[in-house]
C-alpha cells in the first residue's frame, strides 16, 4: 500500500535555509505535494510538483524529486519565523491523497 | 473569504451520542473530500464526492459514518454511536474537478468524544 515517512522534527537559525525530506512509495502518483499546517489551522497547499518533472521553483521554495529513489524534499529559502508550522509531504491520485505525519519545523532567532 | 469553511469548530459530546458536520465548499468547486486527522499524523482520507455523487469511501469509514452531499454544493458528515477513538479532526477540503491536484481545506471540526 502507500506509505509516505517524513522526519518529525527540523531546527533551523532565522535566515538559513531549510530542507524538508520525504520518502514515498507509490510510483504511480501522478503529483507529489507539499501542505502546510500552523496550529489550529487546516492545511495550506503550499506547492505541487507533477511526476516528470524533478525540480519546481517558486519564490523561496524549490521542490526537488528524485523517482527513482522515491525521494521528494522541500527547500525554504531565507526561513522566517513565519515558517514555523508543520509541513506535511503528500503523494496519491488526486482524489485521495495519502500524507506523512508530518515534520515540524522550528525556526528560531 | 469564500474558502472552505465548516461548522462546527469544536464539538465534545458523550459516547454513544451521533454528531454531525457541515462543510460549505469553495462555491464553484464540484468535487468535495472528507479526511480525519489525529494527534501526531497526517491527514487520512474519509471520502469524496463529485457534485452529489459519493465516488470513493475509504476502509476507515465505518459503518456507522455517513456523508452526503445532497445537491451537489454542501456536504455533512455523521458519526453514529460516537466511541472515543473517534476523538479526532475532520477537515474538509474542495478542488475543481479539472484540477483535482489543487485541493483546498478548511480549518477542521475537532471533535472529542467523552
Amino acid at each position: 500500500g502507500e506509505d509516505v515517512e517524513q522526519s518529525l522534527f527540523l531546527s533551523v537559525r532565522e535566515g538559513d535555509s531549510s530542507v524538508i525530506n520525504c520518502t514515498y512509495t507509490d510510483s504511480s502518483s501522478t503529483y507529489l505535494y507539499w501542505y502546510k499546517q500552523e496550529p489550529g489551522a487546516g492545511l495550506q497547499l503550499l506547492t505541487y510538483i507533477f511526476s516528470n518533472m524533478d525540480m519546481k521553483q517558486d519564490q523561496r521554495l524549490t521542490v526537488l524529486l528524485n523517482k527513482k529513489d522515491k525521494h521528494l524534499s522541500l527547500r525554504i529559502a531565507d526561513t522566517q519565523t513565519g515558517d514555523s508550522a508543520i509541513y506535511f509531504c503528500a503523494e496519491g491520485p488526486a482524489s485521495k491523497l495519502t500524507f506523512g505525519t508530518g515534520t515540524r519545523l522550528q525556526v528560531t532567532l | 473569504d469564500t474558502g472552505v469553511s465548516q461548522d462546527p469548530r469544536h464539538k465534545i459530546t458523550k459516547r454513544g451520542q451521533n454528531v454531525t458536520f457541515r462543510c460549505d465548499p469553495i462555491s464553484e468547486h464540484n468535487r468535495l473530500y472528507w479526511y480525519r486527522q489525529t494527534l501526531g499524523q497526517g491527514p487520512e482520507f474519509l471520502t469524496y464526492f463529485q457534485n452529489e455523487a459519493q465516488l470513493e469511501k475509504s476502509r476507515l469509514l465505518s459503518d456507522r459514518f455517513s456523508a452526503e452531499r445532497p445537491k451537489g454544493s454542501f456536504s455533512t458528515l455523521e458519526i453514529q454511536r460516537t466511541e472515543q477513538g473517534d476523538s479526532a479532526m475532520y477537515l474538509c477540503a474542495s478542488s475543481l474537478v479539472e484540477r483535482p491536484y489543487e485541493q483546498y481545506f478548511g480549518p477542521g471540526t475537532r471533535l472529542t468524544v467523552t
